[in-house]
C-alpha cells in the first residue's frame, strides 16, 4: 500500500523564524511530489517535484527532493503570519498513478 | 474560466438518505478524484478516474459509487449516508495524474 508520512503534524514558531516541513514516501511506480498549501478552502499548488537534488523556489519556500532517500522537504524562512497554514505533500505512483496524500503539518505562524 | 466546480457547498443529511456531491471540470481533463479530509487525517483519496468510463476505487471508497460517463462530470453518490461520512468532499481534476492538481472548493457534508 502506497504511504505518505508528513513530520511534524504540527509546529508553532515565531515571525522570522525557518521552519523545515517533512515529506517521507513508500510508492511503487513513483512519478511525482506535490507540495500544497490549505488555508481555509481548497489546497493550492505550490511545488511539483520529480528529478532529485533540483530545488525548486517560490520566494521564501524551496522544496527539494531526494528520489534514493525516498523523502522531501519544504522550506520556509523569515515566516510570516500569512505563512500559518495546513502544508500537504502527496505523491502520485502506485497502479494507475494515482495521488496519495500525507496528513499534513499545521505551521502556526505567531507574531 | 471556471476550473473545478463543486456543487453543493454545504449540506445536512440524515442517516440512512442519498445524495450525489456533483463536479464539473472545463479544462478537458482526464484525471478526475475525490477525497474526503477529516481533521488529522489529510486527505484521503475515495474514487479516481482516468477517463470517461473508466473509475477506480481509492483507499476509502466504501459507501461511496462513481461514475464517468463524460469527461467533464465526476459524480460522487454516498447511498445511504451515515455518521461517519461527515466530512469537507474535495473534488479534483487534472490534465493527467502527474500534472498540477485543480480543486474544487469543497463541498461539507453533515450526517445527522
Amino acid at each position: 500500500e502506497d504511504k505518505v508520512v508528513q513530520s511534524p503534524l504540527s509546529l508553532v514558531v515565531h515571525e522570522g523564524d525557518t521552519v523545515t516541513l517533512n515529506c517521507s514516501y513508500e510508492v511503487t511506480n513513483f512519478r511525482s511530489l506535490l507540495w500544497y498549501k490549505q488555508e481555509k478552502k481548497a489546497p493550492t499548488f505550490l511545488f511539483m517535484l520529480t528529478s532529485s537534488g533540483i530545488e525548486k523556489k517560490s520566494g521564501r519556500l524551496s522544496s527539494i527532493l531526494d528520489k534514493k532517500e525516498l523523502f522531501s522537504i519544504l522550506n520556509i524562512t523569515a515566516t510570516q503570519t500569512g505563512d500559518s497554514a495546513i502544508y500537504l505533500c502527496a505523491v502520485v505512483g502506485g497502479s494507475n498513478y494515482k495521488l496519495t496524500f500525507g496528513k499534513g503539518t499545521l505551521l502556526t505562524v505567531n507574531p | 474560466n471556471a476550473g473545478v466546480t463543486q456543487t453543493p457547498k454545504f449540506q445536512v443529511l440524515k442517516t440512512g438518505q442519498s445524495m450525489t456531491l456533483q463536479c464539473a471540470q472545463d479544462m478537458n481533463h482526464e484525471y478526475m478524484s475525490w477525497y474526503r479530509q477529516d481533521p488529522g487525517m489529510g486527505l484521503r483519496l475515495i474514487h479516481y478516474s482516468v477517463g470517461a468510463g473508466i473509475t477506480d476505487q481509492g483507499e476509502v471508497p466504501n459507501g461511496y459509487n462513481v461514475s464517468r460517463s463524460t469527461t467533464e462530470d465526476f459524480p460522487l453518490r454516498l447511498l445511504s449516508a451515515a455518521p461517519s461520512q461527515t466530512s469537507v468532499y474535495f473534488c479534483a481534476s487534472s490534465y493527467d495524474s502527474g500534472n498540477t492538481i485543480y480543486f474544487g472548493e469543497g463541498s461539507w457534508l453533515t450526517v445527522v
